[in-house]
């Protein structure tokens, strides 16, 4: 079957590092993909990864081992803002994205 | 114009009403999606349209029937629904279905409850 882990929720302190985990086992790969969801709005894009090693965007960088099923988003400076969930999505063979159950980031003071 | 829009933004139905909910998007993507989701979990796919065609049901009931009336609308009709189909209703479309890259853009979403 097609299964994607990450933690159900992460909390850290504003102006720290957060680095949160996902792992997955999908038939066939194409890509994967980190969205941002704050509470009741639609998520949005973040980052995609298709090729081995670290993207970074700002504050945010997403790394990718496709031989190890494994990627990480890691947000910097963390600022308030930032709580949300974080979900992992992996677009598999058919291109369909198979999503991970999220990630809930808490930002404390 | 970046935006996928979607209308009403809530919606409070009892079990025998009919509603349509409608996904609006002038980026000039093919593809265009529905997607459930219900409070802590991902989205669930429902539908794909690909060129205006359903290339996708995902065993989705009857009570939920899609429409795409051109590349840029896609409605979804309800009728009869029951009260588990609260949920948020998410609008999404992306340049085409398949491809290595295929970011998909959210609307909003719709806050649907059924009384």
């Amino acid at each position: 079957g097609q299964n994607i882990d990450q933690p159900t929720e992460m909390t850290a302190t504003e102006g720290a590092i957060v680095q949160i985990n996902c792992t997955y086992q999908t038939s066939g790969f194409n890509g994967l993909f980190w969205y941002q969801q704050h509470a009741g709005e639609a998520p949005t894009f973040l980052s995609y990864n298709v090729l081995d090693g670290l993207e970074e965007k700002g504050r945010f960088s997403s790394f990718l081992s496709r031989s190890k099923g494994y990627s990480y988003l890691l947000l910097k400076e963390l600022q308030m803002k930032d709580s949300a969930s974080y979900l992992c999505a992996v677009s598999d063979s058919n291109y369909q994205l198979i999503w991970g159950a999220g990630t809930k980031l808490i930002i404390k003071p | 114009d970046t935006e996928v829009t979607q209308t009403p933004k809530h919606l409070v139905m009892g079990m025998t009403n009919k509603k349509s909910l409608k996904c609006e998007q002038h980026m000039g993507h093919r593809a265009m999606y529905w997607y459930k989701q219900k409070a802590k979990k991902p989205p669930e796919l429902m539908f794909v349209y690909s060129y205006e065609k359903l290339s996708i049901n995902e065993s989705v009931p009857s009570r939920f029937s899609p429409e795409c009336p051109n590349s840029s609308l896609l409605n979804l009709h309800l009728h009869a629904l029951q009260p588990e189909d609260s949920a948020l209703y998410l609008c999404a479309s992306s340049q085409d279905e398949g491809g290595s890259y295929n970011e998909q853009f959210f609307g909003p979403g719709t806050r649907l409850t059924v009384l």
